[in-house]
């Protein structure tokens, strides 16, 4: 156990909606990062979040976004969706000054 | 684009045999990770290598970082059906903010008994 904590472990829904993923880093940590791993591309870095604020950000899709609150839970979400947004979802965290990513279980979204 | 090419692809020997994965780059980073992945389970952090020529070891498991800091290897010796995985190296790019990792596409080894 990481001490990531995603919910939820699977969502299904249809094109067109909207889904919220959320994440719970490890205590202590204040970096999220979001990360999707599909078959053909792989594990591709989506955002990160430090302590609240944007830190770097990836090919995150314009219908995507996330935020990180201020007890440091963050959440992911995906508009819009299209059936190639089905994926594995995984939230990581870490502490700054660590370059160790320590990742949750991953939601798998399913767009029908 | 940071790329992290990893090699090979499939990987299937008997129990006992030794094994090398291999990942590449023309990037350097500041530091690389190797991660173990079960199928639709999160990565598990196996080793992170952070100066150039490092060698760590963790039990049957050796992880080495190049000199230059484009490439590692993960070395298992004698081989066992429970190393049986998804495995992926991983790489913070040096000179950019953040500490986001880059993915190689991972092997997938298979060990039989």
């Amino acid at each position: 156990d990481s001490g990531v904590t995603q919910t939820p472990k699977h969502l299904i829904t249809a094109t067109g909606q909207r889904v919220t993923l959320r994440c719970s880093p490890r205590s202590g940590d204040l970096s999220v990062y979001w990360y999707q791993q599909s078959l053909d591309q792989g594990l591709q870095f989506l955002i990160q979040y430090y302590n609240g604020e944007e830190r770097a950000k990836g090919n995150i899709l314009e219908r995507f976004s996330a935020q990180q609150f201020p007890d440091l839970h963050s959440e992911l979400n995906l508009s819009s969706l299209e059936l190639g947004d089905s994926a594995l979802y995984f939230c990581a965290s870490s502490t700054d000054i660590s370059y160790e990513q320590y990742f949750g279980p991953g939601t798998r979204l399913t767009v029908t | 684009t940071q790329l992290l090419e990893q090699s090979p692809q499939f990987l299937s020997i008997q129990e006992g045999e030794n094994l090398t994965v291999y990942c590449n780059s023309s990037s350097v980073f500041s530091s690389l990770q190797w991660y173990r992945q079960e199928p639709g389970e999160g990565p598990v952090l196996l080793v992170t290598v952070v100066t150039g020529g490092e060698v760590k070891k963790l039990k049957r498991l050796t992880f080495q970082f190049g000199d230059a800091r484009k490439d590692s290897s993960l070395h298992i010796t004698a081989a066992q059906p429970g190393d049986t995985g998804l495995y992926l190296c991983a790489g913070s790019p040096i000179m950019e903010y953040g500490n986001k990792l880059v993915f190689g596409a991972g092997t997938i080894l298979r060990v039989k008994s």
